[in-house]
């Protein structure tokens, strides 16, 4: 069975950062290209970013509005993808949601709670 | 990027009865090399992360009742649940993955009538 995990959130003043973490198993970590997404509160999917497989390259492709603030990455010995979130801002309260594939978003976490508030 | 436009934001069905949400993409998802489209449907029922139902625009996941269906062409697409369960009340996303930034449909509400 397929579970992805994600951990991290939490409450986290504006400016600061955060890194979450998505840990996948029942299938191969090493060959899915990992997405993050994210529901702001009573509002729609957001996608943030995604990394490919290392056999596929290992390349990052992120929304526009998070280009330069937010950074993916994997560990794959860990089977473990994180995201990295700096300068955080009070529009970044959401639920944050790892997900796998790159030919639709095929599983998808739990989600972890990220609230950016003073 | 590409936008993608649900309609309607929100519908209320009858039990058994017909539900139909649209979707309509800014630019085509056919990509030619495979001719396939490059459009899902997915489903968030209350205090759950979504779930994945329909791939290539017309393609069930496996699991997914027979009474879902994805149909359309071009940039218009449509998720159809032919007879209405108590269990379908979610909100249900387009999305495309044809190009990142991947992009989804603002929502549609499903409710019991």
């Amino acid at each position: 069975e397929v579970q992805l995990v994600e951990s991290g959130g939490g409450l986290v003043k504006p400016g600061g950062s955060l890194r979450l973490s998505c840990a996948g198993s029942g299938f191969s970590f090493s060959n899915a290209w990992m997405n993050w997404v994210r529901q702001a509160p009573g509002k729609g999917l957001e996608w943030i970013a995604q990394i490919k497989s290392k056999p596929n390259g290992g390349t990052t492709d992120y929304a526009t509005p998070m280009k330069g603030r937010f950074t993916i990455s994997r560990e794959d010995s860990k089977n473990t993808a994180y995201l990295q979130m700096n300068t955080l801002e009070t529009e970044d309260t959401a639920v944050y949601y790892c997900a796998t594939g790159g030919l639709g978003l095929d599983y998808w976490g739990q989600g972890t709670l990220v609230t950016v508030s003073s | 990027d590409i936008v993608m436009t649900q309609s309607p934001d929100s519908l209320a069905v009858s039990l058994g009865e017909r539900a139909t949400i649209s979707c309509k993409s800014s630019q085509s998802l056919l990509y030619t090399s495979d001719n396939k489209y490059y459009l899902g449907w997915l489903q968030q029922k209350p205090g759950q992360p979504p779930k994945f139902l329909i791939r290539w625009a017309s393609s069930r996941e496996s699991g997914v009742p027979d009474r879902f269906s994805g149909s359309g062409s071009g940039t218009d697409f449509t998720l159809t649940i032919s007879s209405l369960q108590a269990e379908d009340v979610a909100i249900y996303y387009c999305q495309q993955f044809y190009t990142t930034p991947y992009t989804f449909g603002q929502g549609t509400k499903l409710e019991i009538k």
